[in-house]
């Protein structure tokens, strides 16, 4: 049963607009969640995250919103660029929880 | 700077072969981690460590062993290999501290079962 669910697989999106990824989550045990993003033929880096007493969390072209009420969050990348395509994926954590859970990813194409 | 290196890069076994990925991170973190991934599947957990000599099953554990002997090595080995553990692996490691310290990760072993 997966806890974290990123139901869009793929966004299409102009260079220079928004582009926005959601995710949602069932466990209300998480306290921290996290956004990591993936090229082909690398492994996943990490890119923002927030932790539960916040709602937002700001790193430059990337924010991420966090509604805890409804389980949700969503990673804004604005302006998109051509580098950010790729897969990004939610993932979350409880406070002292060793291990992440991951949703199945989100592939962005940023289109010239 | 190396972070977190997964020997090999590729392999193709033939089912009921044995073989062993190899991971090494030379940051010092307590906790290391094997992932697969699969197309429409995201990460999933496979076998994790909290510390040199320590093992713990993850979310998909069946037909793989893990060996943590020393703290910069997370060995994960397949005894009897079969088409369904086709895959892309990963490992991951990451220092103490609460659950939002993020795991930095391996490029993955593209492990194909024929």
């Amino acid at each position: 049963d997966q806890q974290v669910k990123q139901n869009s697989p793929s966004l299409s999106v102009q260079e220079g607009r928004i582009s926005i990824l959601n995710c949602d989550y069932t466990n209300s045990m998480f306290d921290y969640f996290l956004w990591y993003k993936k090229y082909p033929a690398e492994g996943p880096t990490f890119l923002i995250s927030i932790s539960s007493i916040k709602d937002k969390n700001e790193d430059g072209r990337f924010t991420v919103f966090l509604n805890k009420s409804a389980k949700h969050l969503s990673l804004h990348i604005v302006p998109s660029q051509p580098g950010d395509s790729a897969v990004y994926f939610c993932a979350a954590s409880g406070i002292n929880d060793y291990k992440l859970s991951f949703g199945a990813g989100t592939t962005v194409t940023v289109r010239a | 700077n190396a972070g977190v290196t997964q020997t090999p890069k590729f392999r193709v076994l033939k089912t009921g072969q044995s073989m062993t990925l190899l991971c090494a991170q030379d940051m010092n973190h307590e906790y290391m981690y094997w992932y697969r991934q699969d197309p429409g599947m995201g990460l999933r957990l496979i076998h994790y460590s909290v510390g040199e000599g320590t093992t713990a099953k993850g979310e998909v554990p069946d037909g793989y062993n893990v060996s943590r002997l020393k703290k910069q090595n997370f060995l994960l080995g397949l005894e009897s290999a079969a088409p369904s553990q086709t895959s892309v692996y990963f490992c991951a490691s990451k220092s103490t501290g609460t659950g939002g310290q993020p795991q930095h990760f391996g490029d993955g072993t593209r492990l194909s079962i024929l």
